[in-house]
């Protein structure tokens, strides 16, 4: 069974600092692992998708990179800024390829002016 | 429309109450997702449709939850007799086609039991 685990759980950092985020899975076999971002009180917004053939996405100052072998992915972002502060959540589809995702408990990022 | 969209945002209900939940997922997204998320967790799933068919409702925590998607377009989440365990914020999600492509969610329903 796919788990995904989320660290840290919150993370404080002046503004312009570059910082990163982690995200593990338990189970390599996936087709490919997605980064969302959610502020309070709202639904989740799509930041970057990762096929399983892929190593990395950009978009922007996000950066997003996939080890499917060590069950890693993380979530680069540079020069932050206070607009970036939100909750950052991973999912992966595990191997079922049904679009069914499994959520790490997220990453609450806090930019400091 | 342009977005993911459900309806209502918040609900309150008394225990014992039936509530309904719906989601207007993206025109033409084959595929429907539903979460539950509770206060500081990641969204978990309950249920997914690939058009009015109901694929997997392995995540249904009881049987006092029920989904449906009768015309492969916009789906309900009934929960008859709620709980107190049952106040979280239920997402919805949809995407163009069955499989692991990008999902997009709607702004979900908090659902308050009192």
């Amino acid at each position: 069974k796919q788990e995904v685990t989320q660290i840290p759980a919150a993370l404080s950092v002046p503004e312009g600092e570059n910082l990163v985020l982690n995200c593990s899975f338990t189970d390599s076999a996936i087709y490919n692992l997605q980064w969302f971002r959610q502020d309070p009180g709202k639904g989740l917004t799509s930041l970057l998708l990762i096929q399983s053939s892929q190593r990395e996405q950009t978009s922007g100052r996000l950066n997003a990179s996939l080890d499917k072998s060590s069950g890693r992915s993380t979530l680069y972002i540079a020069a932050s800024q206070p607009g970036d502060s939100a909750t950052y959540l991973c999912a992966s589809d595990g191997s079922s390829n049904t679009g069914k995702l499994i959520f790490g408990q997220g990453t609450t990022l806090q930019v400091k002016p | 429309g342009a977005g993911v969209s459900q309806s209502p945002r918040y609900k309150v209900a008394k225990r014992g109450q039936d509530v309904a939940l719906r989601c207007d997922p993206i025109s033409g997204h084959v595929s429907l997702f539903w979460y539950q998320q509770a206060l500081g967790q990641g969204p978990e799933f309950l249920t997914y449709f690939q058009n009015e068919a109901q694929l997997d409702k392995s995540g249904l925590p009881s049987d006092r939850f029920f989904a449906e998607r009768p015309e492969g377009s916009v789906s309900t989440l009934k929960i008859q007799r709620t709980q107190q365990e049952d106040s979280a914020v239920y997402l919805c999600a949809s995407s163009l086609v069955l499989g692991s492509t990008e999902a997009f969610f709607g702004q979900g329903t908090r659902l308050t039991v009192v």
